[in-house]
This record gives C-alpha cells, structure tokens and sequence, in this order.
C-alpha cells in the first residue's frame, strides 16, 4: 500500500542552504498534509500542515508547498541548521478518517 | 509544552505471553491513537479512539490487540498473546479536537519479542 511515497531516502545540504523534500501520494481523497521530524529514540515530532484548500503554508523557516494536480508536496527548510539533520516524514489523511500514511521517510543530514 | 508519555521505553517478553503499554496523552486532548513502526519499516496506523470507543481499526488490529482509556489520563494497548511479529516500536498519539488537528506523538515502546 504505497499511498505516501518519499522516493530519496537521504539528503546533504549544507548548513545555511535550501533543504527540498518530497513526497508523492496517490490518493486524491488526501486533504490534510504533514511534515513530521524524528530524531534517533524519540517519537516523530510536529513540524507543520497544509489543508488541501491551501497550496501553500509557512512557519518560520518551514513551507510546505502543495501541488494538488501532481499530488506532489514538498517541504522546503531555509536556511538549514546542523539541528535539522534528522529524519522528515510526510504524512497525509482524509476528512471522515483521522489516521494517517506516512511516507518512508527522508534522512537529512545538514553539513556544517 | 505538553507533552504525551510512554511507558515502559522498552519492553521484552516472551512470544504467547500478554504486554500492556501505556499511554499519558495530553491532558485536554480528546483523540487518541496507537501506531506501531517495525524495524526499517513505515510509521503504521493500528487504531484511534475517541469517546471511549474505538472509531477506526487497521487490519492489523486484530483479536489479539485491545485498546482502553481506563481512568481519565491513562490510554492502553494490550497484546494479548505476543507473536515474534510483534517486535516494533509502538508510539501513541493524540490530538485535540475533531477536524484536521496534527496528532501529537510520544516517544514511542520498544516491544522486543523473544
């Protein structure tokens, strides 16, 4: 059941640059989008949402980037910090439904 | 910030016999989850529950997994008879209201399955 796909398994950006991570998903039922950060032995931390009513949701140095055509979102970190390295899962759900598909997951690693 | 806790952070048991985790979501919260992520493996949905029921199940919710709220902090997932197949690591979530509200997750049991 691939409904949430994250296709890069890893990511090095260099401190201060642009970090880009995907995610695809197949299921146009999807209308609620998130970004979650995992460290090493700890739960998978909050980062941000987007409605499927929006394209677009900043947070700081978070966006999240929806493109419902492609059913492709991104999550963009700028500029990226040595504390960012972790791992970003992208998780989606429907209206009538509140569990979540995560995707695999990307590991970024940010160089300082 | 508030936070949901877990316990035990790891758990081992031998293969048939019952486990308990257990939950402490977040105090005003009103949904709860469990999610399990085997080794190397997604994030996974098992069940949510909201208003002392079960409102939704994974087929890996089977017989074998129950799931209770028995005080007013306390949310459990019992495994009845433990399978090797077991061995995950099991996070609990929660979240505040209805509609579109991101779940908030606990660090998560390591159930090791001997």
């Amino acid at each position: 059941d691939q409904q949430v796909k994250q296709n890069s398994p890893s990511l090095s950006v260099q401190e201060g640059r642009i970090s880009i991570l995907n995610c695809d998903y197949t299921n146009s039922m999807f209308d609620y989008f998130l970004w979650y950060k995992k460290y090493p032995a700890e739960g998978p931390t909050f980062l941000i949402s987007i409605s499927s009513i929006k394209d677009k949701n900043e947070d700081g140095r978070f966006t999240v980037f929806l493109n419902k055509s492609a059913k492709h979102l991104s999550l963009h970190i700028v500029p990226s910090q040595p504390g960012d390295s972790a791992v970003y899962f992208c998780a989606a759900s429907r209206s009538g439904t509140y569990k979540y598909i995560f995707g695999t997951g990307t590991r970024l690693k940010v160089l300082a | 910030e508030p936070e949901v806790t877990q316990t035990p952070s790891h758990q081992v048991t031998q293969m048939g016999q019952e486990v308990i985790l257990r939950c402490v979501p977040i105090s005003n919260h009103l949904y709860f989850y469990w999610y399990r992520q085997i080794l190397g493996q997604k994030v996974e949905f098992l069940v949510s529950f909201y208003n002392n029921e079960i409102s939704e199940k994974s087929e890996i919710f089977d017989d074998q997994f129950s799931v209770e709220r028995p005080d007013g902090s306390n949310f459990t997932l019992k495994i009845r008879s433990t399978k090797l197949e077991d061995s995950a690591m099991y996070f609990c979530a929660s979240a505040g209201t209805g509609g579109h509200q991101p779940q908030h997750f606990g660090d998560g049991t390591r159930l090791s399955i001997l």
